[in-house]
């Protein structure tokens, strides 16, 4: 069955820090990705997405992620950390055409002030 | 516009019995679905809806009932609510299926089964 894996249950780091938050996924053919962003308190909020073309994807809040399809990954980026990016980030995957979609299990980010 | 709505904001049933999760968008989109949310789990599909009409399983569909008489309306129903159902469920809309549209997701229904 296909899956979706976040690494890192909780990450911890203080402002001005540089995140990468790691997501591997089982499914073989061709997928639609996504990053979901929980702020406390709020619903769940599309960070960005992939289809196809270029496979480093800019999102909202200065977040980007990189599709490697040969590792099967879609790791989410951001060079500095604020305290407002706290929040739980979902991985998501979507095969092509289908209109199955599975989630990670999310990554806590808590940022230090 | 109001988005994606969800009624109630939390509930508290007792084993077997019944209740529906109201969910209810005002974008006029095709594609409907339902998650629920456990810890460690992230997000599981349990049912969908491609228009008005339309309704299929998605991955935990086992206990809950849809259907889609409108295309505003999207009610989940627990027919005999079992202490696994405890959960925090989430509603969410696009414009139409298969994804490549952004879902907008509602605020969620905590529930808890005793």
């Amino acid at each position: 069955a296909q899956s979706v894996s976040q690494h890192n249950h909780h990450v911890i780091l203080s402002e001005a820090a540089s995140l990468e938050l790691g997501c591997n996924y089982s499914y073989g053919g061709t997928v639609n990705l996504f990053w979901y962003v929980q702020y406390p308190g709020q619903h769940l909020q599309l960070l960005l997405k992939y289809f196809s073309g270029d496979p480093l994807v800019k999102g909202i809040k200065g977040f980007e992620a990189e599709f490697i399809k040969s590792k099967f990954s879609f790791n989410l980026r951001k060079p500095s950390v604020q305290w407002s990016d706290t929040a739980e980030y979902f991985c998501a995957v979507n095969p092509y055409n289908n209109n199955d979609m599975r989630f990670g299990a999310g990554t806590r980010l808590t940022v230090k002030p | 516009n109001a988005g994606v709505t969800q009624t109630p904001k939390f509930q508290v049933l007792k084993t077997g019995q019944s209740m529906t999760l109201q969910c209810a968008q005002d974008m006029n989109h095709e594609y409907m679905s339902w998650y629920r949310q456990d810890p460690g789990m992230g997000l599981r599909l349990i049912h969908y809806s491609v228009g008005a009409g339309i309704t299929d399983q998605g991955e935990v569909p086992n206990g809950y009932n849809v259907s889609r008489s409108t295309t505003e309306d999207f009610p989940l129903r627990l027919l005999s609510a079992a202490p696994s159902q405890t959960s925090v469920y989430f509603c969410a809309s696009s414009w139409t299926s298969g994804h490549t549209d952004t879902q907008y997701f509602g605020p969620g229904t905590r529930l808890t089964v005793l």
